[in-house]
């Protein structure tokens, strides 16, 4: 079981927008960044966004993250067929010292 | 572009010791943390521990008796130990780099490797 809690599907049709929640505690989520991965299968997680809201360099502006206390959400819009992979937040655990995830999410875009 | 690449043996018979090396390319060692990660079949991901470049390590505490973290500076290399794993330890291993200024996060992964515990 996940320390971050997310739903484990979403969809949505070409040109959408699609949101993803997380949700965590006050050692988490509630005084930590939240961070977003986006995973295709058999590949490695890549860091979607960073700090919250922060995109890297390379990622679309259609991507947003946004955090209000102890949940999170990362925000697709204009949808495309190539967004379809697996989501996962993550966030600084106080307790762990060290990072937790939520159990991921699969976006399918009909 | 910091590269990472797991290596090892993607075979542990139940019981013993799993043994696996991250080597680092494009980038330095020094000045990062470095992480372990798993993501067993179907399932989500679970952080197994860090080692500073200085040698200090923390670990998950649900796996902290079993594991061992290092690192060779000189060699850009980093290991992970697990002793006595069972099937439950079955999964992909990933190695990254923790990137601590303040917050931490992990920047950049490995590809992972797959690793199946069986007799």
């Amino acid at each position: 079981q996940s320390v971050l809690t997310q739903p484990p599907s979403a969809s949505g049709t070409p040109g959408q927008r699609v949101t993803i929640s997380c949700s965590g505690s006050s050692s988490n989520i509630g005084s930590n960044y939240v961070y977003w991965y986006q995973q295709f299968p058999g590949t490695a997680p890549k860091l979607l966004i960073y700090r919250n809201n922060q995109r890297p360099s390379g990622v679309p502006d259609r991507f947003s993250g946004s955090k209000s206390g102890t949940s999170a959400s990362l925000a697709i819009s204009g949808l495309r067929s190539e967004d379809e992979a697996d989501y996962y937040c993550a966030a600084w655990d106080d307790s762990l010292s060290g990072p937790v995830f939520g159990g991921g999410t699969k976006l399918t875009v009909l | 572009q910091v590269q990472l690449q797991e290596s090892g043996p993607r075979l542990v018979k139940p019981s013993e010791t799993l043994s696996l090396t991250c080597t680092v390319s494009g980038g330095s060692i020094s000045n990062y943390y470095w992480s372990w990660i798993r993501q067993p079949p179907g399932k989500g991901l679970e952080w197994i521990g860090y080692i500073s470049y200085s040698g200090t390590t923390n670990y998950n505490p649900s796996l902290k008796s079993r594991v061992t973290m290092s690192l060779h500076t000189s060699m850009s290399q980093f290991y992970l130990r697990l002793r006595s794993v069972t099937a439950a330890d079955t999964a992909v291993y990933y190695c990254a780099r923790q990137n601590c200024g303040g917050d931490c996060y992990l920047d950049y992964w490995g590809q992972g490797i797959l690793v199946t515990v069986s007799s």
